[in-house]
């Protein structure tokens, strides 16, 4: 089956520490995109990529880098140097002018 | 710039009753869509239909629709005889070409509907 697979669907951060989160597509789609939700809040935009090897900032990029080596995965990595990183990550795909496709998403907790 | 904007935090509706999810939205692209999206508690994404700005008619999905008014730059969503299952947040997104021609996907804040038996 066609999809988007995120992994892990829990983390646990410690202060001061880098963490990854995977996210993988099998559905040939160019775009990919990181959201952030926090509580009772919509979706914010952290990086999009539209094709392998770019990738463009969102509205909430600082803290967070990724990568587009490959065009099924598009990796997110919290840095240390996000404050605030407890939130709920979501993973999305699409090609041309239709719907996104998110993944089931990865809960960040900072312990 | 471009924004979504949903002003319902929270509705409420019997089983069985038809609900309207408002959207508004602001761009100055001529060329956009419009999108609604379900999130249940377990925090997923589905997909519920889809407008194009050049659409002339209202994209109908099952008991979706979509209330398309391009002048007043709205797009609600209508959930017709809704049942329990229907209990989640609901975003409404557009898409359109930003910054260095990139389309992005932008979102509302969400509405929580409740549907009540």
């Amino acid at each position: 089956d066609g999809g988007i697979t995120q992994s892990p669907k829990y983390l646990f951060r410690k202060e001061g520490q880098n963490v990854t989160l995977s996210c993988e597509q099998n559905l040939n789609h160019d775009a990919m995109y990181w959201y952030r939700q926090d509580p009772g809040q919509g979706l914010r935009l952290i990086y999009y990529s539209q094709i392998v090897n770019d990738f463009q900032k969102g509205d909430i990029a600082e803290g967070y880098s990724v990568s587009r080596e490959k065009k099924e995965s598009f990796p997110l990595t919290v840095t240390s140097a996000q404050k605030n990183p407890t939130a709920f990550y979501l993973c999305a795909s699409s090609i041309g002018s239709v719907e996104a496709f998110f993944g089931q998403g990865t809960r960040l907790t900072v312990v | 710039a471009q924004k979504i904007t949903q002003t319902q935090p929270g509705m409420f509706v019997q089983e069985k009753e038809a609900v309207t999810l408002d959207c508004t939205y602001d761009t100055s692209d001529q060329s956009y869509g419009l999108f609604w999206y379900k999130q249940p508690s377990s925090g997923e994404m589905i997909f519920l239909i889809y407008q194009g700005s050049y659409d002339e008619q209202n994209a109908t999905e099952g008991r979706y629709s979509l209330n398309f008014q391009k002048a007043r730059k709205s797009a609600n969503l209508v959930i017709s005889a809704s049942q329990l299952g229907d209990s989640a947040m609901y975003f409404c997104a557009m898409r359109g070409t930003f910054s260095g021609g990139y389309n992005k996907l932008i979102f509302g804040a969400g509405t929580r509907l409740a549907v009540h038996p």
